[in-house]
């Protein structure tokens, strides 16, 4: 059982436009919500991460919308650029249960320059 | 260095071989986990420490999959006869806190990816 799914699995943006990339989870035990960005033969590294009782959290060019009751958060990247072209996780945690990551299945994003 | 480290990067082994995977992590950091990255798709957990004692091997798929982290710092991920499907980028990662306690994130390595011929 997929807990965490993640759409699309590909994304060609322009330079300078959005990026939003969707993520609907199951488990409303879930209370930590990282999203990793990757790019090829690198590890997944951390880019922003919001908690169930915030609905927005941004960091520069990247925002997290999160709906609780719709269980599901998305990414959006502002003014994208050629060097965001990479892989992005969405991911979900229980945090007194371990701490360990369930991964979304990825989107592939291409910003054309 | 100052991140995660996992050596080798790449290991090619023949079917029914067996394998050893190392990482190291960030020093201090008291919680250690394996996940395995198949090609296109997203990581999967596999195993967690904290200091030496193994929490939770549920994501091991087989009982030819064995973790350890004897002195509570370097963890080795060994793979027993290994068959094709093995074929993936194991991942490990590290956070400095224990179970519970907030919203630290993990480091992750750059991955050991195995292929299996």
């Amino acid at each position: 059982q997929q807990q965490v799914k993640q759409s699309p699995q590909s994304l060609i943006v322009q330079k300078g436009g959005i990026s939003i990339i969707n993520c609907a989870y199951e488990n409303t035990a879930f209370d930590y919500f990282p999203w990793y960005q990757q790019f090829p033969g690198k590890g997944p590294a951390l880019l922003i991460a919001i908690r169930p009782d915030v609905s927005e959290k941004k960091e520069g060019r990247f925002t997290i919308s999160f709906n609780k009751s719709a269980k599901q958060f998305s990414l959006h990247i502002m003014d994208s650029q050629p060097g965001d072209s990479a892989t992005y996780f969405c991911a979900a945690r229980i945090v007194y249960a371990g701490n360990m990551l369930t991964f979304g299945g990825g989107t592939r994003l291409m910003v054309k320059p | 260095g100052a991140g995660v480290s996992q050596s080798p990067r790449y290991k090619v082994a023949k079917r029914g071989q067996d394998v050893a995977l190392r990482c190291d992590p960030i020093s201090g950091h008291v919680s250690l986990f394996w996940y395995q990255q198949a090609l296109g798709q997203g990581p999967e957990f596999l195993t967690y420490f904290q200091n030496e004692a193994q929490l939770d091997k549920s994501g091991l798929p087989s009982d030819r999959f064995f973790a350890e982290r004897p002195e509570g710092s370097v963890s080795t991920l060994k793979i027993q006869r290994t068959q094709q499907e093995d074929s993936a980028v194991y991942l490990c990662a590290s956070s400095p806190i224990f179970s519970g306690q907030g919203n630290q994130p993990q480091h992750f390595g750059d991955g050991t990816r195995l292929s299996i011929l």
